[in-house]
């Protein structure tokens, strides 16, 4: 079975920095690019940054460029989420997806259940 | 980068109904990468549609995806009450992979 188990949320201060972690299992995870997307509270869902399956291609939205950095370790089967400068506006429930299709031009398939970021003082 | 604006913000309708969801973009989705989600409130995102008219494995055959271009509809013919839900689509054809703002189903 695929899953995707995300972990290292939590409450952080703002400026702070916290490094989330994707846990994948069930599929090749060296095949497939992966995405991190995020749902602030009462809000819709925005997509956050997405790896390809190499890692050797990362692509941000602007409004974390800069800041989130993006990365994986295939011996690992684990995809992270670095998050420096923390500002309040990035309080949210964080996901993991599994892309399917061409490359990096994927939707996606299977979700994690989330783990949960707040920025606040 | 491309804007996806649903319409329309709450649909009110009864089971066994037909619902009809419109996503439009700001500019042409090209080779009609867009997908559809529906979200449960407390759960992550499922895939319903992908390519714009390709169910996703063990979706239903009362959903459907339509549309190209800029225009695009999810189309759910007879309304289960399990379909009661929040429905985002998203465009893959290029970064940023934007999502539309959502369209809430609710039960009449």
């Amino acid at each position: 079975e695929v899953q995707l188990l995300e972990s290292g949320g939590g409450l952080v201060q703002p400026g702070g920095s916290l490094r989330l972690s994707c846990a994948a299992s069930g599929f090749t995870f060296s095949s497939y690019a992966m995405s991190w997307v995020r749902q602030a509270p009462g809000k819709g869902l925005e997509w956050v940054s997405l790896n390809s399956g190499s890692g050797g291609n990362t692509y941000y939205a602007d409004s974390v460029k800069g800041r989130f950095t993006i990365s994986r370790d295939n011996s690992k089967n684990t995809l992270y989420l670095q998050m420096n400068s923390l500002r309040a506006e990035d309080t949210a429930v964080y996901y993991c997806a599994k892309m399917q299709g061409r490359g990096v031009l994927g939707y996606m398939d299977v979700w994690g259940k989330g783990t949960t970021v707040t920025v606040s003082s | 980068e491309i804007v996806l604006t649903q319409s329309p913000g709450t649909l009110s309708l009864s089971p066994g109904e037909r619902a009809t969801l419109s996503c439009r973009a700001s500019q042409s989705v090209s080779s009609s990468y867009l997908a559809w989600y529906q979200q449960k409130p407390g759960q992550a995102p499922r895939l319903l549609i992908y390519g714009a008219s390709s169910r996703a494995t063990g979706i239903p055959d009362r959903f459907s995806g339509s549309g190209s271009g800029t225009d695009f509809t999810l189309t759910i013919s007879r309304l289960d009450p399990e379909d009661f839900a929040v429905y985002y689509c998203q465009q893959y054809g290029s970064s940023p992979y934007s999502f539309g703002q959502g369209t809430k189903l609710e039960i009449k």
